[in-house]
């Protein structure tokens, strides 16, 4: 199994200032990682495929680097609507999530 | 709009069974690989299951084999999960969810349905 360890596991990060959220795989996963956004009572919610390609409606202020083994989601000028717990995903050998990241108000 | 639907969660006891019902609409159902994902209270998401476009291939996890079975009705644009001989461990709340392409990411999810396992 593919083990992803997400860091940290909980960010304070000020409103209008920028996040990076690290994502670190067992194994390559070559450029099959995803990324989630999930807000309490609700469903994750697909904010980055293949690595670095924006889901539809996802605003350019996310995105997502990396390759193989360690991968980085970046959030810049942070909005009120973006704290929230971030997962990673790969599906390369079949799927397997991180533990989240909680990205705080500081 | 793009839509899926859960239902069919409840209290089960230990050793029992329960099926669980996604209701999709707003996109080609017939063209979609659909997944069914977990989510433990308080916890992070577990892969539970896929089912390709024609419900021919079917996968998976260890966790659930052999007790978890995934099927589609593709006339009435439904996915469905049959779980037997739960466990206190299968509690959590059931995401379906349909796949962006072929084995890619999981881009539509439905609001979930609750599963509890308790004597």
């Amino acid at each position: 199994e593919v083990v992803m360890t997400q860091s940290p596991a909980t960010l304070a990060v000020s409103p209008g200032e920028s996040a990076t959220l690290s994502c670190r795989a067992s194994q390559s996963v070559g450029s099959r990682l995803a990324w989630y956004q999930q807000k309490p009572g609700h469903p994750p919610r697909l904010l980055i495929y293949g690595t670095s390609t924006r889901a539809t409606g996802i605003p350019a202020r996310f995105s997502g680097s990396g390759s193989g083994t360690e991968f980085t989601l970046t959030i810049s000028s942070l909005q009120s609507e973006d704290f929230a717990v971030y997962f990673c995903q790969q599906y390369e050998i079949w799927y397997t999530f991180g533990q989240g990241t909680k990205l705080e108000i500081k | 709009q793009v839509q899926l639907v859960e239902s069919g969660g409840g209290l089960v006891q230990p050793g029992g069974s329960l099926r669980l019902s996604c209701a999709a609409s707003g996109f080609t159902f017939t063209s979609s690989g659909m997944h069914w994902v977990r989510q433990a209270p308080g916890k992070g998401l577990e892969w539970v299951t896929l089912i390709s476009h024609d419900g021919i291939t079917k996968f998976y996890a260890d966790s659930v084999k052999g007790r978890f079975t995934i099927s589609r009705d593709n006339s009435k644009n439904t996915l469905y999960l049959q779980l037997n001989s739960l466990r206190v461990e299968d509690t959590a709340v059931y995401y379906c969810a349909r796949e962006l392409g072929s084995r890619e990411a999981l881009d539509i999810w439905g609001q979930g349905t609750m599963v509890t396992v308790s004597s």
